[in-house]
C-alpha cells in the first residue's frame, strides 16, 4: 500500500501570502494519479486537483498542483480568507487503490 | 447540477448493521461509479470501497472485506453501503462521492455525509 505523508502538519500564513503544501509518497505514484481536496469544518471535502496538475471544474486559478513520482505540491498563489481549511492529498490507480494523506491544516496567522 | 444526497444520521449498538443510501441527480448514474469514504471524529479520510453503477463491479478496502457491501439501484439512481458487525471505532461520518466508471480514481462531487454513531 502506498503511504502518503503530508507536510507541514499545520501551516500558519496571512491572507495574500503564498502557500506551498507537500505530499510525499512511499513509492512512485503511477501516471501522476494524485488528487488534492479541501475540507472546511462541518463540510464534505471538495476536489481541487486531479492528475497531479489538472484543476477541477470551478476551482480558481490561484490553486495549482505539480509534481510526479513520489513528490507532489499544492500551491495557493495568493491566499484568500476562504482558503483556510484542511487539505488532503489522495493517490489512486495503484493496488490496493486509494490512500489519503493525513492532511495539512492551513490556518490564519 | 450534479448532486448526491445521503440518508440521515444513525445510532446503532455494537454488533448491529447500518445501511446508508446516496441518491444521485443531475447526471447519468450508470456512466459513473460511486466511492464511499469515512471520517472518524477529528480524524482524516479513509476510503472504504468503490462500485461501478455501470456493471456493479466492486473493490473494497482490505480492512473492511467481509463486513461491507456496496450496491446500486439504477432504477432510482441510488447507491447503498451496508456495514455489518459494527464496533465503536466505526463511529464516523460516511460520505459517498461520484467516481470513475471502470475503476476508482478521484471523487467529485461528494454527498453531505451521514453520521453513524456506534454506542451501547
Amino acid at each position: 500500500e502506498i503511504v502518503l505523508t503530508q507536510s507541514p502538519g499545520t501551516l500558519s500564513l496571512s491572507p495574500g501570502e503564498r502557500a506551498t503544501l507537500s505530499c510525499r509518497a512511499s513509492q512512485s505514484v503511477s501516471s501522476s494519479y494524485l488528487a488534492w481536496y479541501q475540507q472546511k469544518p462541518g463540510q464534505a471535502p471538495r476536489l481541487l486537483i486531479y492528475g497531479a496538475s489538472s484543476r477541477a471544474t470551478g476551482i480558481p486559478d490561484r490553486f495549482s498542483g505539480s509534481g510526479s513520482g513520489t513528490d507532489f505540491t499544492l500551491t495557493i498563489s495568493r491566499l484568500e480568507p476562504e482558503d483556510f481549511a484542511v487539505y488532503y492529498c489522495q493517490q489512486y490507480g495503484s493496488s490496493p487503490p486509494n490512500t489519503f494523506g493525513q492532511g495539512t491544516k492551513l490556518e490564519i496567522k | 447540477q450534479v448532486q448526491l444526497v445521503q440518508s440521515g444520521a444513525e445510532v446503532k449498538k455494537p454488533g448491529a448493521s447500518v445501511k446508508v443510501s446516496c441518491k444521485a441527480s443531475g447526471y447519468t448514474f450508470t456512466s459513473y461509479g460511486i466511492s464511499w469514504v469515512r471520517q472518524a471524529p477529528g480524524q482524516g479520510l479513509e476510503w472504504m470501497g468503490w462500485i461501478s453503477a455501470y456493471n456493479g463491479n466492486t473493490n473494497y478496502a482490505q480492512k473492511l472485506q467481509g463486513r461491507v457491501t456496496m450496491t446500486t439501484d439504477t432504477s432510482t439512481s441510488t447507491a447503498y453501503m451496508e456495514l455489518r458487525s459494527l464496533r465503536s471505532d466505526d463511529t464516523a461520518v460516511y460520505y459517498c462521492a461520484r467516481d470513475y466508471i471502470l475503476e476508482s480514481r478521484w471523487f467529485d462531487p461528494w454527498g453531505q455525509g451521514t453520521l453513524v454513531t456506534v454506542s451501547s
